[in-house]
């Protein structure tokens, strides 16, 4: 169990440019979820994955943001034309099924300039 | 809608003080309920988790949580608290049926006096 890997864990980015952000769970783990959280809150829901379909996606997720897990493996969160208000940590996290619980990684720490 | 509320922003406690953290939560059928740790800089950590039968749960670095049906409530403990647990906590729940989202809480930031 090596972890679940999150990359990078910082980026930087002017507004309007596209940022894609890698995850990598925990291998026997099929359901994969990303989660946003801001200063002073809890994690915030964006999508979840279990194996390499998509089951359920927030509706405070806009047009501009996207995920994939294509082998049901590695999982890529995409946000295009960024946005100031998109600077937030970007957590994914991994979990077996039956209500085990997650494992998150440390972050991709995204600030839009 | 299933939400999970944490009532209690901000809480400080002297070393040694016991502690106790509130969570309630509103859903259809009784969720799973986790409690996770976050130190600054750092992810997410497990402490403990609730699936059915016994309603004291125990936990990693010694902390324990009550599950009471009729309270909807998840409120984590520790008899004496040290000044390495100051961090923030989440309370946390994933349903049985339908959505396998986990929701949290806004969390509980923990400051201990020396």
């Amino acid at each position: 169990d090596t972890g679940v890997s999150q990359n990078p864990r910082h980026k930087i980015t002017k507004r309007g440019q596209n940022v894609t952000f890698r995850c990598d769970p925990i291998s026997e783990h099929n359901r994969l979820y990303w989660y946003r959280q801001t200063l002073g809150q809890g994690p915030e829901f964006l999508t979840y994955f279990q194996n390499e379909a998509q089951l359920e996606k927030s509706r405070l997720l806009s047009d501009r943001f996207s995920a994939e897990r294509p082998k049901g493996s590695f999982s890529t969160l995409e946000i295009q034309r960024t946005e100031q208000g998109d600077s937030a940590m970007y957590l994914c996290a991994s979990s077996g099924v039956g209500g085990s619980p997650l494992h998150f990684g440390n972050g991709t720490r995204l600030t839009v300039t | 809608a299933q939400s999970v509320t944490q009532p209690d922003i901000h809480i400080t406690v002297s070393e040694g003080a016991s502690l106790e953290l509130r969570c309630n939560y509103s859903y259809g059928a009784t969720p799973y309920l986790f409690w996770y740790v976050q130190s600054p800089g750092q992810g997410l950590q497990l402490l403990l988790k609730y699936f059915s039968g016994d309603t004291l749960v125990q936990g990693i670095k010694g902390f324990e949580a009550e599950f009471k049906r009729s309270q909807s409530s998840f409120n984590l403990r520790k008899p004496s608290v040290h000044w390495s647990d100051a961090a923030e906590y989440f309370c946390a729940a994933h349903g049985t049926s339908g959505t396998y989202k986990y929701i949290f809480g806004t969390g509980t930031r923990l400051k201990v006096l020396a």
